[in-house]
């Protein structure tokens, strides 16, 4: 199984400032054969399902904010919030859909400080 | 719009069954695949099986290695609902158990999840 890690479990950020999440995949999720990134972004807010952020490391979903940026390739990604809003206050996670089991990151937690 | 409606959530003893269903509207069902992920309380999210059996093609359902044996799912593409039958409950089966679909049409199961149901609850206790 691919284990996915992310380095924060949670993050204490000012409203407006720019806050990046890590994660990380034991093992490679790039397909050769399409140049692809297989991993994903979700964001949960308290007491919700989770929403699609990124898919393909870094296609933006549609009607997500463009404050969201999603980077990496290989192993390494990076969820990027150019700059926090109120409404940004909620747990990420990344996930691989490179090879069954699924797997998802255990989560990093966003707080306003 | 997308929607994905749980139910069939409760409480239930070890070793108990318990089958959840899932109403898709919105979209057209038989054309993704759809999954099973499941939220413990206060823990992650953790997949729990693919069914990609959609119209037109043989299509193959996937489960995590936890639930293998137990968890069946089925779906009705003519209806556009899913379900997960649930045997040998466990107490670390205890979970929101979220409805989920596949981010593009097909039958490919190596795909993110772009809509998620709002869950229900299965609590497995004696």
């Amino acid at each position: 199984d691919i284990v996915m890690t992310q380095s924060t479990d949670s993050l204490a950020v000012s409203l407006g400032e720019r806050t990046t999440i890590h994660c990380r995949s034991s093992q490679s999720v790039f397909h050769s054969s399409n140049n692809k990134n297989y991993l994903a972004w979700y964001q949960q807010k308290p007491g919700q399902p989770p929403k699609l952020l990124i898919y393909w490391a870094s296609t933006r979903e549609f009607g997500v904010p463009d404050r969201f940026t999603g980077s990496g390739s290989g192993t390494d990604f990076t969820l990027t919030i150019s700059s926090l809003q109120a409404e940004d206050v909620a747990v990420y996670y990344c996930q691989q859909y490179f090879s069954l089991p699924q797997t998802f990151g255990p989560g990093t937690k966003i707080e306003i400080k | 719009e997308v929607q994905l409606l749980e139910s069939g959530g409760g409480l239930v003893r070890p070793a108990g069954s318990l089958r959840l269903s899932c109403a898709a509207s919105g979209f057209t069902f038989s054309d993704y695949a759809m999954s099973w992920v499941r939220q413990a309380p206060g823990k992650g999210l953790e997949w729990v099986s693919w069914d990609a059996r959609i119209s037109g093609s043989g299509g193959r359902t996937d489960y995590a290695d936890s639930v293998k044996g137990r968890f069946t799912t089925a779906r009705d593409n003519a209806n556009g609902m899913l379900y997960l039958q649930m045997n040998n409950l466990r107490a670390e089966d205890t979970a929101v158990y979220y409805c989920a679909k596949g981010g593009r049409p097909g039958p490919e199961i190596n795909i993110w999840i772009d809509t998620w149901g709002q869950g229900t609850l299965v609590t497995v206790s004696s």
